[in-house]
């Protein structure tokens, strides 16, 4: 079993849809959990964190489900601009004070005009 | 936000060379760095994870001897391919983490082996 699971797209989206990303981790001792960007052959970039209380910033809703280990992205009104892959990303405990993040395969969205 | 920097960005080499990759953390200091690989459509697979002034810490299937790290200061990480072969081919990236958790990326360099 995967240990970062996402929703395996493309997804195509006309502009101002709402779009939604799913994703499952498997170590229930996670700790903390992001959701990255990748443009093409770019390095990763982080879009927010992922709190369990929910947050939200702007037109990116995040949520986690500690207890069902789920994560989930909602990006509302999209743009052209939004068009990337969408990467969940998993902080784990490696041992001692160590963490090392562990990524999922990614989404790619690409919102059309 | 802070800066990483990778050189070089771009490298094509002949199969049996060695290829060095520098990553530098630009305004903080990093006692920790992570190198990972990316195959096209793949995620990004952690390598190793490199401290200053010790040994690098390999994940399993990563061999030691053939991905050598240096972690010399608290602002670069040195990873070299040794006798590189096609299947090396990839993008690199290395990321610094600034404090328990926070990493940041540098913009990655991607190899190619003749």
């Amino acid at each position: 079993r995967k240990e970062v699971e996402q929703d395996p797209g493309p997804f195509n989206v006309p502009e101002g849809a709402t779009v939604a990303f799913n994703c499952t981790y498997s170590n229930s001792a996670s700790q903390s959990f992001f959701w990255y960007r990748q443009d093409c052959r770019k390095e990763p970039k982080l879009l927010m964190s992922v709190y369990s209380s929910g947050n939200e910033d702007g037109r990116f809703t995040a949520q986690l489900n500690r207890a069902s280990q789920y994560i989930s992205l909602l990006i509302r009104d999209s743009k052209l601009s939004d068009s990337a892959t969408y990467l969940c990303v998993v902080n784990e405990n490696s041992g001692g004070s160590n963490y090392k993040l562990t990524f999922g395969k990614g989404t790619l969205l690409t919102v059309n005009p | 936000g802070a800066v990483v920097s990778q050189h070089p960005s771009r490298v094509i080499c002949k199969s049996g060379t060695s290829v060095k990759i520098e990553c530098r953390s630009l305004d903080f200091q990093a006692t920790t760095m992570f190198w990972y690989r990316q195959f096209p459509k793949q995620s990004l697979m952690l390598m190793a994870t490199s401290n200053e002034g010790s040994k690098a810490t390999y994940e399993q299937g990563v061999e030691k001897d053939k991905f050598l790290i240096n972690h010399a200061s608290l602002t670069l990480s040195t990873l070299t391919v040794t006798s590189a072969h096609p299947e090396d081919s990839s993008f690199y990236i290395c990321s610094a983490r600034r404090t328990a958790y926070e990493q940041y990326f540098g913009p990655g360099t991607r190899l190619t082996v003749t």
